[in-house]
Parts: C-alpha cells; sequence; structure tokens
C-alpha cells in the first residue's frame, strides 16, 4: 500500500542551491500536484498536472518548475532556492474530479529548509 | 480575500464533550467540499467528501454535513485520538481540478 511516496522527506539547502522533489504515485491517478504548507497559510498550490506531459500553474508557481514525463512521477524543482522557500512540500494525486472520485491522497511531506 | 475559512483556529475539548467545526466557502460552483485529518508530521488523510446541500456523512465519532454556504464537522464524545487539524477543502467547477484549503481548526482533546 505505498499510495503517494515523496523523496526526500527532509533537506536543508543553502540559498542558491538547485534540487528537485520526487513524487511517485501507484494508484494510475491522472491528475498530481504539489502543495506548499506554512503555519497560519494552510495549503496552497504550486503546480499541477492533470496527464502525462501536461502541467499547470498553480496559486503560488514562482520560483518553482515541474516536470511530468510519466504518468507515476511528478518532480517539482527549485532553480535557485531563497529562504522564502522554506516550508513542507506535499505531493497529491486523484482521479478526475469529473469521475465521481476526486478524493486526493497526499504524500507524507518533504520538510525542506533553505538557510 | 480567502475562499475557505475554517473556525475555530484552535479547539480544546475534555473527553466526551462534543463541538462542531465550521468551514465556510464562497466559491461560485461548487463541485465537492472534502474534510481531511491531518496529523503533526504527516500529509492529510481524506475523511469525507460531500456534493450537495442536505448531505450528511458519518465515520465513526465525525459527521459531516453541508448547506449552501457551509459546512460543519460535528465530534460527538470525542477521544484524545481524535486530536488533530482538521482541513475543510472547496472544489469548484470554474477553478480547474485543485483543491482549494482553508487554514484548519487544530483540535486538542484531554482526557
Amino acid at each position: 500500500n505505498a499510495g503517494v511516496t515523496q523523496t526526500p522527506k527532509f533537506r536543508v539547502l543553502k540559498t542558491g542551491q538547485s534540487m528537485t522533489l520526487l513524487c511517485a504515485q501507484d494508484m494510475n491517478h491522472e491528475y498530481m500536484y504539489w502543495y506548499r504548507q506554512d503555519p497560519g497559510m494552510g495549503l496552497r498550490l504550486i503546480h499541477y498536472s492533470v496527464g502525462e506531459g501536461t502541467t499547470a500553474k498553480g496559486e503560488v508557481p514562482d520560483g518553482y518548475n515541474v516536470s511530468r514525463l510519466k504518468k507515476q512521477n511528478f518532480l517539482l524543482g527549485l532553480e535557485s532556492a531563497a529562504p522564502s522557500q522554506t516550508s513542507v512540500y506535499f505531493c497529491a494525486s486523484s482521479y478526475p474530479y469529473s469521475s465521481g472520485v476526486g478524493k486526493a491522497f497526499f504524500g507524507q511531506g518533504t520538510r525542506l529548509t533553505v538557510v | 480575500e480567502d475562499q475557505v475559512t475554517q473556525s475555530p483556529e484552535a479547539l480544546r475539548l475534555q473527553e466526551g464533550e462534543s463541538s462542531s467545526l465550521n468551514c465556510s466557502y464562497t466559491v461560485s460552483g461548487l463541485r465537492g467540499l472534502f474534510w481531511y485529518r491531518q496529523d503533526p508530521g504527516k500529509g492529510p488523510e481524506f475523511l469525507f467528501t460531500l456534493y450537495s446541500a442536505g448531505e450528511e456523512k458519518e465515520k465513526e465519532r465525525l459527521k459531516a454535513t453541508l448547506t449552501k454556504k457551509e459546512s460543519f464537522l460535528h465530534i460527538t464524545a470525542p477521544k484524545p485520538e481524535d486530536s488533530a487539524t482538521y482541513l475543510c477543502a472547496v472544489q469548484e467547477y470554474q477553478a480547474g481540478t485543485a483543491l482549494i484549503f482553508g487554514k484548519g481548526t487544530t483540535l486538542s482533546v484531554s482526557s
């Protein structure tokens, strides 16, 4: 019962460094999402994908890039990390909401600190 | 302006003391309203989906209800293991597929 798996679970970056967060799901879901969660701000959508090879911007996309080369994987990249990107990042996946089974399944999160 | 507002931000209950959490929303076309539970250091865990006003869903000590402007999560005779942050999210027809989350209510139940 893997569900949605995120790697790594923890990471400390220096300002200006780059990194990629990996999300993998084994439920054959079409849709995948990246959220960030900050104290007092709730979960905010960064980018999402409605299928292999497609991506779209969410509420807070600046400073991030994404790729969905395979249906089961969704990568989140930080090209030049900034302290403002210190956060907990969650990946999620779901069937299309139009299918009537639109609930999203979340990974366990990646805690990123940028110093 | 927040589209999803949860209240209270924090709630402390004694074991067995029933209460309700509120989620009000201002989206124009609601496709669905979702409740999640989040434990510290974990990802959100799905609880319920509600699609239309008047709908109710139950799971153990939790009952979710939906009106045209808000949803309530009723907790009956809570236990310490119900302590968590409860998140409400909505999905609009117009906005595509992603969920819009409220900031959550942190529930603490003491024995």
